[in-house]
């Protein structure tokens, strides 16, 4: 069965730092990987996501995230942060036979400081 | 509908009654799943149903909690002989098939009193 980790609660930065969320995952083969943001009092909505080939995406709102198979990651990543870019973020694992269930880690909570 | 439609939004129940929430998933979406949303718990995977295959019901917590899906469309999560500790956001997605982006509802905030 697959795990995902997402180490870091809770990270705050500044209005147009960098951003890394960092995202670990388990699983014996190479698993379907998704980033999810929970805007406050929001539904989840897909940042992005990777099945297979090229291993840096690009998804909505500027973010992308890197699949490195050697280290088990897959971290999200923006260059330039913006203020509405608070939020939770999830990192989710997918398995490619069996059951396809996700399944999702414990989230990163974004503080964005103007 | 245009999205998945989850019901009631709110529901305060008192210890040891039954609850049943609802989901209505997006029009020919195959794949159901329900999960449960504590405060500091992420989101806690509960039950999968994919297509008429037998549904994945490995991240239910008791047997006090059950699910159905009538007609591969909505689905019913069932939580009987409610607990304090049942109180969270039931949370509700759907996909097109495998491999596809799943598409969260707003949830159910459940309060056990």
């Amino acid at each position: 069965a697959q795990s995902v980790t997402q180490p870091d609660i809770h990270i705050t930065v500044s209005e147009g730092a960098s951003l890394e969320l960092r995202c670990n995952y388990s699983y014996g083969a190479t698993p379907y990987l998704f980033w999810y943001v929970q805007s406050p009092g929001q539904g989840l909505q897909l940042l992005l996501k990777y099945f297979s080939g090229d291993t840096l995406v690009q998804g909505i709102k500027g973010f992308e995230a890197e699949f490195k198979r050697s280290q088990s990651s897959f971290n999200l990543r923006k260059p330039s942060v913006h203020w509405s870019d608070a939020a939770e973020y999830f990192c989710a694992v997918g398995a490619t036979s069996g059951t396809y269930k996700y399944i999702f880690g414990t989230g990163t909570r974004l503080k964005v400081l103007a | 509908g245009a999205g998945v439609s989850q019901s009631p939004s709110n529901k305060v129940t008192e210890k040891g009654k039954d609850v049943e929430l609802r989901c209505d998933p997006i029009s020919g979406h195959t794949a159901l799943y329900w999960y449960r949303q504590s405060l500091g718990q992420g989101l806690e995977f509960l039950i999968y149903f994919q297509g008429n295959s037998a549904p994945d019901k490995s991240g239910l917590p008791s047997d006090r909690f059950s699910a159905e899906r009538t007609g591969g469309s909505v689905s019913t999560l069932t939580i009987q002989r409610t607990q304090q500790e049942d109180s969270a956001v039931y949370l509700c997605a759907s996909s097109f098939s495998v491999n596809t982006e799943a598409f969260f509802g707003q949830g159910t905030r459940l309060t056990v009193v």
